[in-house]
């Protein structure tokens, strides 16, 4: 069974460095064709992906927020990281990750998300 | 980058109707294109991708359709768990999802 988990800090203040850890169990970081991607969500919005990473050590970025944002992973341990940084209030949502087929970017298993909220 | 746009952005059905659902690209993207359906509170889940094929397990009633850059998904006699919001994807290059679509009850 395929499951991605998402987690890290619940409140982050503006100005910090939001980082995200996604776990994954039941498929391998090292097989070519899977990877993992971020997208998140602001409260009642429309998904915004973020960036995503496959063993190749293929990266990429959404362009408006690619000076912000690092996607990482060891797949020893079945772990993908994204940090982002210059938190803003606007920043607020649920970040989900997904796993990623190379072929045609499609995201076929979610994880349940986790909730950020940026507030001083 | 290649954008998305969804139309309509909400719209209200019945049980038992047929609605479709469109998606424009801003550029060809061949048959790149992914759908997805959320439900309140939830997480995405993919229905189609490929532009036409269905996922595993995504009943036959939905259906995907298009090429280039205008795509259409079709659900055809809405069932109540049907009711929830939309979302295509491209996947060619830098991803885009749409703006979303929000089905509901009428």
């Amino acid at each position: 069974q395929v499951t991605l988990k998402e987690s890290g800090p619940v409140l982050v203040k503006p100005t910090e460095t939001l980082t995200l850890t996604c776990t994954v169990s039941g498929f391998s970081l090292s097989n070519a064709r899977l990877g993992v991607s971020w997208i998140r969500q602001p409260p009642g919005k429309a998904l915004e992906w973020l960036a995503h990473i496959f063993s190749s050590d293929k990266k990429d970025y959404n362009t408006s927020l690619k000076t912000r944002l690092t996607i990482s992973e060891d797949t020893s341990i079945g772990q993908v990281v994204l940090t982002m940084t210059s938190m803003d209030p606007v920043d607020t949502g649920t970040y989900y990750c997904a796993r990623i087929f190379a072929g045609n970017l499609g995201m076929d298993v979610w994880g349940q998300g986790t909730t950020v909220t940026v507030s001083s | 980058d290649i954008q998305m746009s969804q139309s309509p952005s909400s719209l209200s059905a019945s049980v038992g109707d047929s609605v479709i659902i469109t998606c424009r690209a801003s550029q060809t993207i061949g048959r790149f294109l992914n759908w997805y359906q959320q439900k309140p509170g939830e997480a995405p889940e993919m229905l189609i991708s490929a532009a036409s094929t269905l996922e595993s397990g995504v009943p036959s009633r939905f259906s995907g359709s298009g090429s280039g850059t205008d795509f259409t998904l079709t659900i055809s006699s809405l069932q109540p768990e049907d009711f929830a919001t939309y979302y295509c994807q491209q996947g060619v290059g830098t991803i885009a999802f749409g703006q979303g679509t929000r089905l509901d009850i009428k």
